[in-house]
């Protein structure tokens, strides 16, 4: 069955330093999603990627994010300089053509991000 | 704007006892779909079910069974005959047009 693969699973870095979190989408899936879970807290929305540009942000994804679809199959986010609130769980997710109506997502296993 | 949320912040029960996660949501849409999700202590998300706006019927699916009900705006999800795998943290979540979670139910189902 088709997954949304992530890595790394666990990244720890410095803060200040740059971190790019990889996601490779379901094949045929049009629509692509980051979503952040700090530790004990609930799943948030940070971005929707559609047509080769960023469809919809939420008030997270400020200058310090951006994403990117480099080679067609995978699906990066870049924090450029991280912080120690950046710490979380961050989730790809991947959809197709009618999910932004369903809401019908596949999410991959998250990528811990630990900022020292 | 929309929200959902999850007054229960946790739960805990003696193995084989039923659980039942309250779920209340807030939309403007007349469309919209619901979820619940399972995060497992392992970190992932797992989908358990979407029902959607124009679909009251409410459904059992093993030890899964949930009520919808359109009047109160809940989405209610009962785990019958509750097991320890289960202990996981519940996320009731809404769409329209993109995905937003409750803050979370833990379930913890004691031996």
């Amino acid at each position: 069955e088709p997954e949304v693969t992530q890595t790394p699973s666990h990244q720890v870095t410095q803060m200040g330093q740059e971190v790019i979190l990889r996601c490779v989408p379901i094949s045929n899936h049009l629509y692509f999603y980051w979503y952040r879970q700090i530790l004990g807290q609930k799943v948030e929305f940070l971005v929707s990627f559609y047509n080769n540009e960023i469809s919809e942000k939420s008030e997270i994804f400020d200058d310090q994010f951006s994403v990117e679809r480099p080679d067609g199959s995978n699906f990066t986010l870049k924090i450029r300089s991280t912080k120690l609130e950046d710490s979380a769980m961050y989730f790809c997710a991947s959809g197709t053509d009618s999910s932004p109506n369903t809401g019908e997502l596949f999410f991959g296993e998250g990528s811990r991000l630990t900022v020292l | 704007a929309q929200k959902v949320t999850q007054a229960q912040t946790e739960i805990s029960v003696v193995e084989k006892e039923d659980v039942t996660l309250d779920c209340v949501y807030e939309t403007r849409d007349t469309t919209y779909y619901l979820f619940w999700y399972k995060q497992p202590p392992s970190g992932e998300l797992v989908f358990l079910i979407r029902r959607n706006s124009f679909d009251e019927q409410n459904e059992i699916s093993g030890r899964y069974s949930w009520n919808f009900q359109k009047s109160t705006s809940s989405f209610n999800f009962t785990i019958t005959a509750s097991q320890v795998v289960d202990s996981a943290v519940y996320f009731c979540a809404l769409n329209d047009y993109k995905l937003s979670f409750g803050a979370g139910t833990t379930v913890t189902v004691r031996a």
